[in-house]
């Protein structure tokens, strides 16, 4: 298995560009979703999606868009990127967020670096 | 006030000492999890707790349920062991369309570093 995969590693955008982070995942996992990293701050949640189809908006979901059509695939979207979006981008996912009592393992993704000039 | 904790912040260790590092929560949970953080940034999931203590080689990770606490321990540290080191805990979700989620909340990381 490959895990969790992120593309691309490193992104330098220009202040109203738009762009797609694309976050794939092949262990079948229903819970997958969007965290940024910024110093000083800890992880925070932007989106999250417990199923094909299903979306939902974490802690800093604004200037971000997320869809979910198929169970491997969570892409995360720029609109319009502004310099408060440079940061650390990590897509994670697990196998159900939570059953009967049980929590699962979370899996993280080598995270996106992206840069907003 | 974050609603969970992490202490120290910083941490610097030589070689052989045994380390602790501690979280405190302030909500209630359905898990906690202890992940690490390597310079390059790739995040590893080291333990998922709801009780009791876990040990997976030189780590241990105890919690308190009662007392909304948890601590990493690393034993005969190493340099390979520098790293930021993350609590998170997972909050008891609620049911939506039949299934259910727990948001993950994070501290803020201690950072870790180990000298020969």
């Amino acid at each position: 298995n490959a895990g969790v995969t992120q593309t691309p590693k490193f992104q330098v955008l220009k202040t109203g560009q738009s762009m797609t982070l694309q976050c794939a995942q092949d262990m079948n996992h229903e819970y997958m979703s969007w965290y940024r990293q910024d110093p000083g701050m800890g992880l925070r949640l932007i989106h999250y999606s417990v199923g094909a189809g299903i979306t939902d908006q974490g802690e800093v979901p604004n200037g971000y868009n997320v869809s979910r059509s198929t169970t491997e695939d969570f892409p995360l979207r720029l609109l319009s990127a502004a310099p408060s979006q440079t940061s650390v981008y990590f897509c994670a996912s697990s196998y159900s967020p939570w059953e009967s009592g049980r929590a699962y393992e979370q899996y993280f993704g080598p995270g996106t670096r992206l840069t907003v000039t | 006030k974050n609603e969970v904790e992490q202490s120290p912040q910083n941490l610097t260790a030589q070689e052989g000492e045994f380390i602790t590092i501690n979280c405190s929560y302030s909500v209630g949970i359905s898990a906690l999890h202890w992940l690490q953080q390597h310079p390059g940034g790739g995040i590893v999931s080291l333990f998922m707790l709801s009780s009791g203590k876990k040990k997976h080689g030189r780590l241990i990770a105890t919690i308190n349920i009662q007392e909304k606490h948890s601590s990493l321990h690393i034993t005969a540290s190493h340099p390979r062991d520098s790293a930021v080191y993350i609590c998170a805990v997972r909050s008891p979700g609620m049911n939506a369309g039949g299934t259910s989620y727990g948001k993950l909340t994070f501290g803020q990381g201690t950072i870790l570093t180990v000298h020969p």
